[in-house]
């Protein structure tokens, strides 16, 4: 049964490029959140998706973020142009929301690893 | 604003020796989760605590929840190496308010980094 599949796993590339963040998840799971994790700020909540609607994108830092989900099977995290600061570990994660509302636990992605020059 | 913290931020422990990690949280919920991270990994979920009192055990672990006092614990028994990582609790909110779209969300605290020493 596979997991929540995120792609690249690592990421190099310099100040000022675009950068595209890709998340597979779990079949029949009906929420999808994006999370950046750093020493500095631990692990921050971006932005989440509900049956592919954005449900609150408060998390994200600023307009160079951006995230799409086009259906259930696929998401995109996009950082246009990038800076070093955005340098931090990425992780998707997917869960089934119950009819009451209620979430099943969140399963996490591997994580893409973003370095920013 | 939701706060979630947790006490201690790094814990060094014996093998053998027993500890409770604690998770303080802001605002009303009855839903909260505690997962596992090992260094450049993932998380991993360890439990699901879905009520005031719930009690989740697995192997040497055991979490609990308090909603009354806003608090859980995961306590440790008899520590081994193999439990060395980092361990968050994550808290169950529902935000926006219930409705078509609508989503619940996890708020995370800071983690624990618990290294158990030989």
């Amino acid at each position: 049964d596979a997991g929540v599949i995120q792609s690249p796993r690592h990421e190099v590339t310099e100040m000022g490029q675009e950068v595209t963040l890709r998340c597979k998840p779990i079949s029949g799971h009906n929420s999808l959140f994006w999370y950046r994790q750093t020493m500095m700020r631990g692990l921050e909540l971006l932005i989440y998706f509900n049956n592919n609607v954005p449900i609150d994108d408060s998390g994200m830092p600023e307009d160079r973020f951006s995230a799409k989900m086009p259906n259930a099977s696929f998401s995109t995290l996009k950082i246009q142009p990038s800076e070093p600061r955005d340098s931090a570990v990425y992780f998707c994660a997917s869960s089934f929301q119950l009819s009451d509302g209620l979430n099943q636990p969140q399963h996490f992605g591997d994580g893409t690893r973003l370095s920013i020059l | 604003e939701l706060k979630v913290e947790q006490n201690p931020l790094f814990l060094s422990m014996q093998e053998g020796k027993n500890y409770t990690i604690y998770c303080n949280y802001s605002t009303t919920s009855d839903r909260l989760y505690w997962y596992r991270q090992d260094p450049g990994k993932s998380l991993e979920s360890l439990f699901v605590l879905l009520s005031n009192g719930a009690v989740k055990q697995e192997g040497r672990l055991m979490a609990s929840l308090d909603t009354k006092a806003r608090l859980s614990t995961l306590h440790i028994t008899a520590a081994v190496h193999d439990l060395s990582a980092t361990y968050f609790c994550a808290v169950d909110i529902e935000a926006p308010p219930a409705g078509v779209g609508s989503a619940r969300q996890l708020t995370f605290g800071s983690g624990t980094q618990l290294t158990v020493l030989p």
